[in-house]
């Protein structure tokens, strides 16, 4: 089936370092990728997305692309501020026609001044 | 403002008692979903609604039950409560089938003793 296999966290960075979140999948069609963030006490929020093969998606300084050959989509950040401190999930939509996402498990940041 | 409440936030309940989430939104989304997120395995879809009185179980659904009588609610409850359904909750939205990301609300909290 379907799955999301994200790197195992928790990541603490200094800010303005660089940041990266690997993430791969598995999946017999054709399925969007997404990555979620989430803030302590909050839901999740849509970070960016990528329908397709080689769209980058990007959003507040964030960026990934859909990387069909490597089946990743792995998020980057160039320079981190103490405010992007979150956990970050990845997820897959299949084209299946089921409305469902699948979550990895999620990588917890943390920024340090 | 136009959103996702859920209610309560915080819930400790016993073993065996009978517990009613509630979640609204104020989009008229079509498509509503309750997840539960857990250490180790992200976020899982535990029921999803098409419309109302269309209900539809995700991956975890035993020990779960759902009712959508009204579009804008989408109550979730635990029949007889169980320590292994102690969880966050996350009540989202979507206003298409092919409509992702979906809009999440900020959780409840649930422990059961």
């Amino acid at each position: 089936g379907d799955s999301v296999t994200q790197m195992e966290g928790p990541v603490t960075l200094s800010e303005e370092a660089f940041l990266t979140i690997n993430c791969t999948y598995t999946a017999t069609g054709y399925p969007s990728l997404f990555w979620y963030v989430q803030y302590p006490g909050e839901g999740l929020q849509l970070l960016l997305k990528a329908t397709k093969a080689d769209d980058k998606g990007s959003n507040k300084g964030f960026e990934a692309t859909y990387r069909k050959e490597t089946t990743s989509f792995h998020l980057e950040k160039g320079s981190v501020q103490v405010s992007d401190s979150a956990v970050y999930f990845c997820a897959l939509s299949d084209s299946g026609g089921a409305n469902n996402l699948f979550f990895g498990t999620g990588t917890r940041l943390t920024v340090i001044p | 403002d136009a959103g996702i409440t859920q209610s309560p936030r915080y819930k400790i309940t016993e073993t065996g008692r009978q517990v009613t989430l509630m979640c609204h939104q104020t989009w008229s989304h079509s498509y509503m979903f309750w997840y539960r997120q857990d250490l180790g395995h992200g976020l899982r879809l535990i029921y999803y609604s098409a419309a109302a009185d269309i209900t539809d179980k995700g991956e975890v659904p035993d020990g779960y039950v759902v009712s959508r009588s009204k579009t804008e609610n989408f109550p979730l409850t635990l029949e007889s409560a169980t320590r292994s359904q102690t969880s966050v909750y996350f009540c989202a939205s979507s206003d298409t089938m092919r409509s992702r990301p979906q809009h999440f609300g900020d959780g409840t909290r649930l422990s059961i003793l």
